[in-house]
């Protein structure tokens, strides 16, 4: 199993561009979260998904981030336009089941807006 | 969710168990003990989780007191590669809140 996949690994970009950050979840899993890690905030959940629709955003931070998930093996999560503060590490989870709090992580996307 | 409180860091010597705890007094009925790790750079990665009973698998034994306010996760033979933040969360949600965690520094 080769996990769950985010790419890209690394993202540089200039305020004001759009970021999109790719997920790929384990097959079979029916859940997909969306997590934001800062020194300042520490780990926050943005968004969760299951079977393909989204539960709970309550964890985005502004209209500029917005989530998709069309289909139950991808996902992205986009900022539009980027500013210097969502520099941060971007994780994706997945789980197998709803409520199972058994979530397998992504390597993460690194994120540095200039 | 239940709020959890653990130490800020703590120290091990290779090859010792590490015991980590986990006060959670508030905690609920139906709501159970999770931990995770996060080691530097990835991550974080499930190692174990409970209700009432201990559990053990191939990482880690959790303890869990009777009353349910308090937990500990050991790691029997910690090695450098167990270095790492460890969260304690309870939920029953199906939403992991990640607090600070514990700083787990295993030694030479």
């Amino acid at each position: 199993d080769a996990g769950v996949i985010q790419s890209p690994r690394h993202e540089v970009t200039e305020m004001g561009q759009e970021v999109t950050l790719r997920c790929k979840p384990i097959s079979g899993h029916n859940s997909l979260f969306w997590y934001r890690q800062t020194m300042m905030r520490g780990l926050e959940l943005l968004i969760y998904f299951n079977n393909n629709v989204p539960i709970d955003d309550s964890g985005m931070p502004e209209d500029r981030f917005s989530a998709k998930m069309p289909n139950a093996s991808f996902s992205t999560l986009k900022i539009q336009p980027s500013e210097p503060r969502d520099s941060a590490v971007y994780f994706c989870a997945s789980s197998p089941a709803t409520g199972e709090e058994t979530q397998y992580f992504g390597p993460g996307t690194r994120l540095l807006v200039l | 969710d239940a709020k959890t409180t653990q130490p800020t860091s703590m120290d091990c010597a290779e090859g010792r168990a590490a015991n980590l705890p986990c006060n959670h007094s508030t905690i609920s009925g139906n709501e159970y003990v999770y931990w995770y790790r996060q080691i530097h750079s990835q991550g974080p990665q499930y190692i174990i989780h409970g209700l009432k009973n201990n559990e053990t698998n191939e990482m880690a034994s959790l303890i869990i007191t009777e009353d349910r306010k308090s937990s500990t996760l050991i790691l029997p033979h910690a090695t450098l590669r167990d270095t790492a933040v460890y969260y304690c969360i309870v939920t029953s949600q199906g939403n992991l809140i990640f607090g600070k965690g514990t700083k787990l520094s295993v030694k030479p």
